[in-house]
């Protein structure tokens, strides 16, 4: 079992430009999730996907689209990169969008925008 | 809306020295709490959890107690070790709109010197 992959593990973007961050996931987990870590903020929730077909917004959703392409991937876009959105992106599973169960998470992706 | 609070600052301690971080939580309903840790580079994992009052979560030598009358899930280990070095975080399941979701505090960033 991988667990939870992410790609790339790097990138840099220059202001404007476009990318989709890849989340896959084996472990036939109903739900996914994706969030940003920046110093001194902890995590937060851009968008989430508690079963395959659907998505919600987190707390941070502002310049991002997110895909549920298949139970497994969930892939974050973002459509024009800003300075703002440089940050640690990491993605999570859960096996059910219930109280008890814990979210297994990918290595992240850090993403530079200049 | 519920929320997690993590004692403010880093923490900086002698190897065998005892470790207590504190973690209180606002919420409605009986969540679940969770702690999570972050090595340097790597993604978070969980370290333990408790699904109702009173459970003691425990694992690789730390413990916390879910103790609903003070909201509390103070992390703590007798005696850490350089490898103990990391950031921690507590997190709560989080009832929002029918799809349970993690709250989690900003983290603490806990060295151990040898």
């Amino acid at each position: 079992n991988a667990g939870v992959t992410q790609t790339p593990k790097f990138q840099v973007l220059k202001t404007g430009q476009s990318m989709t961050l890849q989340c896959a996931q084996d472990m036939n987990h109903n739900s996914m999730y994706w969030y940003r870590q920046d110093p001194g903020m902890g995590l937060r929730l851009i968008y989430y996907s508690a079963s395959e077909g659907t998505t919600d917004k987190g707390e941070v959703p502002n310049g991002y689209n997110v895909s549920r392409l298949n139970k497994r991937e969930f892939s974050l876009r973002l459509e024009s990169a800003a300075p703002s959105q440089t940050s640690v992106y990491f993605c999570a599973s859960r096996e059910r969008p219930s109280g008890t169960y814990e979210q297994y998470f990918g290595p992240g992706t850090r993403l530079t925008v200049t | 809306g519920n929320s997690v609070t993590q004692m403010e600052g880093p923490v900086t301690l002698s190897e065998e020295a005892f470790l207590t971080i504190n973690c209180t939580y606002t919420a409605t309903g009986y969540p679940s709490l969770f702690w999570y840790v972050q090595y340097p580079g790597e993604g978070l994992q969980l370290l333990l959890k408790a699904t109702k009052a009173d459970d003691k979560g425990s694992n690789k030598g730390f413990e916390a107690t879910y103790r609903k009358e003070t909201t509390s899930f103070h992390l703590e280990k007798g005696s850490v070790q350089v490898s103990d070095s990391a950031v921690y975080f507590c997190a709560l399941s989080d009832l929002v709109w029918g799809n349970n979701r993690l709250a989690f505090g900003k983290g603490n960033q806990v060295v151990v010197i040898p």
